[in-house]
């Protein structure tokens, strides 16, 4: 089936240390994007990514970095840079353009991220 | 995007309808309006969206005032599994692509 994976589905790390988190889609989108989650709050932008070799950063890129080498993968890198990574981090895509495209955002199981 | 403005929490019985409130008072005329719902530890999933009228699909109706600054999110007979919370949102397009979540209604269905 179709869909987007993101792995691992939970991580604990240690303060300092670079963690990466992965997500495939196999939808044929071109659009992917990561956001985080923290507790009883919504989601908020950190990159997203709307052809292969670019990105743009989201409301809160400080301490994250991502690439975009393929049209089915987005890795999101957690940087030791970023002071409050323990958290809940969903990926997503959509198609661009006018074809077909109701703006629908297909999301996958997000990562729970603990640092120690 | 519009903000938007949503009631914190809601209770529903087991089988009857809930109706979620949204208000986007400052909605532009381009601007879309977009229901997602998230089940505890998941990622949101896409419920329905609508410009002007109304909208009906196999999970919910979407009622949008004619003026457009409010709508209204129905589950006609809300089932345990229900229980979530439920985004609405605002936004250019069908392919700005970019959503801005808020805090949502967190709907608790009850037996």
């Amino acid at each position: 089936d179709g869909g987007i994976t993101q792995s691992p589905k939970y991580l604990f790390r240690k303060e300092g240390q670079n963690v990466t988190l992965s997500c495939e889609q196999n939808l044929n989108h071109d659009a992917m994007y990561w956001y985080r989650q923290d507790p009883g709050q919504g989601l908020r932008l950190i990159y997203y990514s709307q052809i292969v070799n670019d990105f743009q950063k989201g409301d809160i890129a400080e301490g994250y970095s991502v690439s975009r080498e393929k049209k089915e993968s987005f890795p999101l890198t957690v940087t030791s840079a970023q002071k409050n990574p323990t958290a809940f981090y969903l990926c997503a895509s959509s198609i661009i353009g006018l074809k077909d495209n109701t703006g629908e955002l297909f999301f996958g199981e997000g990562s729970r991220l603990t640092v120690l | 995007d519009a903000k938007t403005t949503q009631p914190p929490s809601m209770d529903c019985a087991e089988g009857r309808a809930a109706n979620l409130p949204c208000n986007h008072s400052t909605i532009s005329g381009n601007e879309y309006v977009y229901w997602y719902r998230q089940i505890h530890s998941q990622g949101p999933q896409y419920i329905i969206h609508g410009l002007k009228n109304n909208e009906t699909n196999e999970m919910a109706s979407l009622i949008i005032t004619e003026d457009r600054k409010s709508s209204t999110l129905i589950l006609p007979h809300a089932t345990l599994r229900d229980t979530a919370v439920y985004y609405c949102i605002v936004r250019v397009a069908l392919y700005g692509n970019k959503l801005v979540f808020g805090a949502g209604t967190i709907l608790r269905v009850k037996s």
